[in-house]
């Protein structure tokens, strides 16, 4: 079965630059979610959308955006990045309709230098 | 705030033992999930519960809901070595974000 793609991977990035993660749901799926966990701690929400418009925020910071697009796949910007923000990244996805189980795609690991 | 406590939040045990997380939540939640997670791995969901008094099985894992004393729980029978990972429990869903537990990094020696 066809799961969450996130991209990249890796991802090593310096203080203050710029980093975008993508985000592919599962076909189908209507909401896109968006997670951040550092080491040894628990997946903290960010934002997330449902029909391409925001739907819930949760502890995003102002320095990072995202959106959701036509084609359903997201991207979450981070802009001048803190050491503190490195971290994986998750994107899950859902269907409203159904049980709604949040599917989570591989994380993206992004390193701050 | 909804706000949602596991414990143990450790938890060694020998194979064959049977064992029981716990996972509290704040306010009232439509639904509550668990998860497992491998070091450096994604999220695998375990259990979606949906209503009171909800029990779903899979293998030697079992979760219970229980609205009323806003508790969860997931039983583990006879655990094997495959089950060491650590325990998610999250309580929201929908289209708003889930809010997770601290989790139960669960280790299973031989």
């Amino acid at each position: 079965a066809a799961g969450v793609i996130q991209s990249p991977r890796h991802l090593i990035k310096e203080k203050r630059e710029t980093a975008t993660l993508k985000c592919y749901p599962i076909p189908r799926h209507d909401t896109v979610y968006w997670y951040q966990q550092g080491p040894g701690q628990d997946p903290q929400f960010l934002i997330s959308f449902y029909e391409k418009m925001q739907s819930d925020k949760g502890s995003i910071p102002d320095r990072f955006s995202a959106q959701q697009f036509s084609d359903y796949h997201s991207e979450l910007n981070m802009s001048s990045l803190e050491l503190g923000d490195s971290a994986l990244y998750f994107c899950a996805s859902s269907q409203q309709i159904s049980t709604d189980t949040q599917y989570f795609g591989p994380g993206t690991r992004l390193t701050v230098l | 705030e909804l706000k949602v406590e596991q414990n143990p939040l450790f938890l060694s045990m020998q194979e064959g033992k049977n064992y029981t997380i716990y996972c509290n939540y704040s306010t009232t939640s439509d639904r509550l999930y668990w998860y497992r997670q491998d070091p450096g791995k994604s999220l695998e969901s375990l259990f979606v519960l949906l209503s009171n008094g909800a029990v779903k099985q899979e293998g030697r894992l079992m979760a219970s809901l229980d609205t009323k004393a806003r508790l969860s729980t997931l039983h583990i029978t006879a655990a094997v070595h495959d089950l060491s990972a650590t325990y998610f429990c999250a309580a929201g869903g929908g289209a708003d974000g889930l809010t997770f537990g601290k989790g139960t990094h669960l280790i299973i020696q031989p």
